[in-house]
């Protein structure tokens, strides 16, 4: 079964908007939360990652919010550029690095 | 761009044909684990190597099976192909203990 689920399934912003992306887990088991961006042809590139003691994360317009008690967490990219659009996928890990993806989010943002 | 190669780019067989891919990880990482991507989907944990070892498997079945070579590099063999094996495959390098791996590019699989 989805380990982790992620939602929208796409996504379509205007330029200059706020992109959000959720994503929720059940497996209290999980430590470790990234979300990776992906370009057609190309493998997953690491974007921005939290661990579970911490609410939020911000690197340049990337945010991460992570809710424990819920098991949900979430993607903001403020100021969404052209350039951002790609496939947005979160994921968590158990143990020696086993990750779950979500299905991934579509996002085309509009110029 | 990481420094995490595979090869071939691209792959055709036919079903019941065995198929091997391949991966080069990034320099100083000791970890290599192989994930399948089906189209519009996430990656999905095939199986981790370490020292040359099977360190975690996710729910695949024996005909997928691995190698990983004292350079680190590692291979991914798959038999009895079946169409549903179509998808693209990717590695993954990371260091034991910590926690981001780097993805390569991915070997698309189609099985006819």
């Amino acid at each position: 079964q989805q380990q982790v689920k992620q939602s929208p399934q796409s996504l379509i912003v205007q330029k200059g908007g706020i992109s959000i992306i959720n994503c929720a887990y059940e497996n209290t088991a999980f430590d470790y939360f990234p979300w990776y961006q992906q370009f057609p042809g190309k493998g997953p590139a690491l974007l921005i990652a939290i661990r579970p003691d911490v609410s939020e994360k911000k690197e340049g317009r990337f945010t991460i919010s992570f809710n424990k008690s819920a098991k949900q967490f979430s993607l903001h990219i403020m100021d969404s550029q052209p350039g951002d659009s790609a496939t947005y996928f979160c994921a968590a890990r158990k143990v020696f690095n086993k990750f779950y993806f979500g299905s991934g989010t579509k996002l085309n943002v509009k110029p | 761009e990481t420094g995490v190669t595979q090869s071939p780019t691209h792959l055709i067989k036919t079903r019941g044909q065995q198929v091997t891919l391949r991966c080069s990880s990034q320099s100083g990482h000791n970890t290599v684990s192989w994930y399948q991507q089906a189209l519009g989907q996430g990656p999905q944990f095939i199986f981790q190597y370490y020292r040359e070892e099977e360190n975690g498997r996710g729910n695949f079945p024996p005909r997928f099976s691995g190698l990983q070579f004292p350079n680190y590099s590692s291979e991914l063999n798959v038999n009895a192909l079946e169409l549903d094996d179509s998808a693209l495959y990717l590695c993954a390098s990371s260091t034991q203990g910590q926690e981001t791996q780097y993805f390569g590019p991915g070997t698309r699989l189609l099985v006819l």
